[in-house]
């Protein structure tokens, strides 16, 4: 089955320590996003990627950091930097164009700092 | 910048209304708008994708039209079940960039 798998599904930080969120797809989508929930405040861009080995900053990405050096594969690092990074995190990928391509989710990784 | 609202933030009704849940944009210039499902503690459900050029998409029991002129959206739930309890969100396609996300409409279908 085509889709997106996002691992793990919880994960928990200690204090000062980096963490990786896992994105894979195989649905030969060029464009992958990375969006943070919160409660009442919706889904915000943190980085994406239209082609491999490029990536734009969204909204919120001071404390994180991302490759993209395979086409299937967006790995989130979430740094020490990020002072408040529990939160629910959404991968997704899309065709690339500006056309009316639909987009589509994972699963999310809810992580926790403890 | 673009800005998503939509309206209202929460809404319960008995099983079998129907409803409509709204969105509005800043920018009309869209490529296109996409409505989402989002169950608790899962990922996005893409449901119904509209080009700049349509005016509405159905599947099923759900009709999503557009107004890209005015800037605003609507999602259409006709005979609502408990199974549809969700949140809905709404996201605009401003040109080459991103997605830009609503808040989203928590929906709560009682039996």
């Amino acid at each position: 089955d085509g889709g997106i798998t996002q691992s793990p599904k919880y994960l928990f930080r200690k204090e000062g320590q980096n963490v990786t969120l896992s994105c894979e797809q195989n649905l030969n989508h060029d464009a992958m996003y990375w969006y943070r929930q919160d409660p009442g405040q919706g889904l915000r861009l943190i980085y994406y990627s239209q082609i491999v080995n490029d990536f734009q900053k969204g909204d919120i990405a001071e404390g994180y950091s991302v490759s993209r050096e395979k086409k299937e594969s967006f790995p989130l690092t979430v740094t020490s930097a990020q002072k408040n990074p529990t939160a629910f995190y959404l991968c997704a990928s899309r065709r690339a164009g500006q056309g009316a391509t639909e987009a589509f989710f994972g699963q999310g990784t809810r992580l926790t700092v403890v | 910048k673009q800005e998503v609202t939509q309206i209202p933030a929460a809404l319960s009704v008995p099983e079998g209304e129907n409803l409509v849940l709204n969105c509005s944009f800043t920018d009309s210039a869209i490529y296109n708008l996409q409505w989402f499902r989002q169950d608790p503690g899962k990922g996005l459900t893409s449901l119904l994708l509209i080009q700049s050029s349509q005016r509405e998409q159905t599947s099923g029991r759900l009709n999503a039209s557009l107004d890209k002129s005015s800037g605003r959206s609507t999602l259409y739930i006709a005979a609502s079940q408990p199974g549809d309890s969700a949140t809905y969100l709404c996201a605009v396609k401003p040109g080459n960039t991103p997605l830009v996300f609503g808040k989203g409409t928590r929906l709560s279908v009682i039996a």
